[in-house]
Order: structure tokens, then C-alpha cells, then sequence
């Protein structure tokens, strides 16, 4: 399968840790993005890369947040000093520049206690 | 800001019924308009996308949808729903050459179809 992929797709964390997230695109879709999903609702924009580029954060992206593209490929979303209201479905997108079809990977579910 | 919105948030429907979920947005410029559906334990798949010309599109499954610009709606529609379409549907714009291609949803409407 050549698709989105992301690792892990559930995390369980106590409050005040920190988590890592990992969205690995379609090979060559340049630009990548996440979104967060809370219970009855759609997705919600926090962030998109264009290559290593981080060209926007959602204000939704307090300074807990922070994600990265070193390469270009792979991208990292961490989670510090989680709170409950972290809780959601961080899912991953990626498309080619200029397509505005994004691919939507499964997501990683977070629950913090 | 740009919004989406979704009329329903649960629709029940028997099989072959027909079926058409609503979708308006705020915007005053040139969109692209798009659904998505997340069947059951699977993510979420591009069910068909607007971005010019025949304000009517077809998609998989069977599925369309009707751009009117006057009205900033993009309604999906299926003429005869089955048991499989039970799904979550999400409707999602962008604005096209800036913002970067973020797509914006509504919250969603949950689908189900009783056999």
C-alpha cells in the first residue's frame, strides 16, 4: 500500500507528557498536512508544510505544538506537557502541489488521561 | 473566516430510499468544493470534487453533487442508498492558488442505512 501511513495509530498518555506523532506521505506528494479531529466534528486545520517548508500554523497550534519535515519527506508532530483537551484524532494529509486533492492517512488517536 | 456547513448531523434512511445531505459555505470567491466519506474503521476517501466547469459531478458509488453558486451549496446526493453507504460524510472547501490548499470541513453527517 502506497497511501498516507502514520505511526502509532492509538496513544494512551497521562497528563503533562509529551507525545510524538509520525505521517509518512505518498512519495511524491511535496506538501503535507495535519489536521485534528474531536468527536462530532470535522477535521480541523493545524498546520502544512510545502517540502521542509512550514508555510502555516492554524492559531488552533498553541506553543505545546510543534511539528517538523527535515528531509522533505517524513514529518513529526510533538505534543508537549499534554493536556486532556489534547484528545483527539491527529490525521495526516499529503498532495502535490498545486493538486488540491489531499490523501488522508488513518490518523493517530490520542487519548490523554 | 471561510465555514462550511452540514444541515444534518444524523440521517437514517431504509435501503433505496433516495438520499441528499446538505452543504452551504461562506466564502464570495472561487472555491473548490469537495466530499469526503469515512466508512467505518477506514479513513477518510475522496468521494468526488468541483473545481470548474459542469456545476454537476459525478463521483464513485453512484454519488453526485450540484454546485449553485448563487446559493454557496454543494449538495451530495444518491438516488438509491444501500446498507454499505453507511458512512460519515464530510463536506470541505479551498480556496485555490493561496492559503496553501487547507482544506476546510463541515462537522459532518453521520449516514445510516438499515437493510
Amino acid at each position: 500500500d502506497t497511501g498516507v501511513s502514520q505511526d502509532p495509530r492509538h496513544k494512551i498518555t497521562k497528563r503533562g507528557q509529551n507525545v510524538t506523532f509520525r505521517c509518512d506521505p505518498i512519495s511524491e506528494h511535496n506538501r503535507l498536512y495535519w489536521y485534528r479531529q474531536t468527536l462530532g466534528q470535522g477535521p480541523e486545520f493545524l498546520t502544512y508544510f510545502q517540502n521542509e517548508a512550514q508555510l502555516e500554523k492554524s492559531r488552533l497550534l498553541s506553543d505545546r505544538f510543534s511539528a517538523e519535515r527535515p528531509k522533505g519527506s517524513f514529518s513529526t508532530l510533538e505534543i508537549q506537557r499534554t493536556e486532556q483537551g489534547d484528545s483527539a484524532m491527529y490525521l495526516c494529509a499529503s498532495s502535490l502541489e498545486g493538486d488540491s486533492v489531499q490523501f488522508f492517512g488513518p490518523g493517530t488517536r490520542l487519548t490523554v488521561l | 473566516a471561510q465555514s462550511v456547513s452540514q444541515h444534518n448531523h444524523h440521517v437514517i434512511l431504509s435501503e433505496a430510499a433516495s438520499l441528499e445531505l446538505g452543504c452551504n459555505y461562506s466564502y464570495g470567491g472561487t472555491v473548490n468544493l469537495f466530499w469526503y466519506v469515512q466508512y467505518p474503521g477506514q479513513h477518510l476517501q475522496l468521494l468526488l470534487k468541483y473545481f470548474s466547469g459542469d456545476p454537476l459531478v459525478k463521483g464513485i458509488k453512484g454519488f453526485e453533487a450540484e454546485f449553485i453558486k448563487s446559493k454557496f451549496s454543494f449538495n451530495l446526493r444518491k438516488p438509491s442508498v444501500q446498507w454499505s453507504d453507511t458512512a460519515e460524510y464530510f463536506c470541505a472547501v479551498n480556496i485555490p492558488y493561496n492559503q496553501g490548499g487547507k482544506l476546510i470541513f463541515g462537522q459532518g453527517t453521520e449516514l445510516s442505512v438499515k437493510p
